[in-house]
């Protein structure tokens, strides 16, 4: 069972569009991170976020926590086609082990 | 920043034999490793979490005897996939922790004939 589930799970656009991905749980993470991950590679990390409500802009990507810490979301304005890949939000529980569990990705891609 | 290798990055192996995969921290030392396999397309799923020196907790659904994992070191941990089938075929990718942060290896590609 996937705590995480993100959509769209596909999204193919034009160059220049803006988009939004969205990651929801029924469950409370103490943190939650977003990745993004090209094909045979591992996910890079892109952002951190940790307080219900919190807004991240990183250039042209805004990450936002909601405010009960189960959900989140990712806006990329202007997309380019270097955007182009596997965005994979990821929560973490807490606790001993604070693994980290990752949401169901979404598959990005930019058409120039 | 911190630097994760594994080894090998991809190997193609017959039905029925034993793959070792490798995972080393190059320049930290991880008291924690995650393995994670992902199949096509799909997202990562962890497999099982490992503590230097402690025997690894495995999540539901994952073989324990199939998926072996040691953690001897706070550098080198290794996965080996027992008898492995086609269907053993995915992307591993381990993420040890340093402090709060996981960081993730660039993965080994196993392919099952």
């Amino acid at each position: 069972t996937q705590l995480l589930e993100q959509s769209p799970q596909f999204l193919s656009i034009q160059e220049g569009e803006n988009l939004t991905v969205y990651c929801n749980s029924s469950s409370v993470f103490s943190s939650l991170q977003w990745y993004r991950q090209e094909p045979g590679e591992g996910p890079v990390l892109l952002v951190t976020v940790v307080t219900g409500g919190e807004v991240k802009k990183l250039k042209r990507l805004t990450f936002q926590f909601g405010d009960a810490r189960k959900d989140s979301s990712l806006h990329i304005t202007a997309a380019q086609p270097g955007d182009t890949g596997l965005y994979l939000c990821a929560g973490a529980r807490g606790g001993a082990t604070n693994k980290l569990i990752f949401g169901t990705g979404t598959l990005l891609a930019v058409q120039p | 920043g911190a630097v994760v290798s594994q080894h090998p990055s991809w190997v193609i192996c017959k039905s029925g034999t034993s793959v070792k995969i490798e995972c080393r921290s190059l320049d930290f030392q991880a008291t924690t490793m995650f393995w994670y396999r992902q199949f096509p397309k799909q997202s990562l799923m962890l497999m099982a979490t490992s503590n230097e020196g402690s025997k690894a907790t495995y999540e539901q659904g994952v073989e324990k005897d199939k998926f072996l994992i040691n953690h001897a070191s706070l550098t080198l941990s290794t996965l080996t996939v027992t008898s492995a089938h086609p269907e053993d075929s995915s992307f591993y990718i381990c993420s040890p922790r340093r402090g709060d942060t996981q960081y993730f290896g660039p993965g080994t590609r196993l392919t099952v004939l």
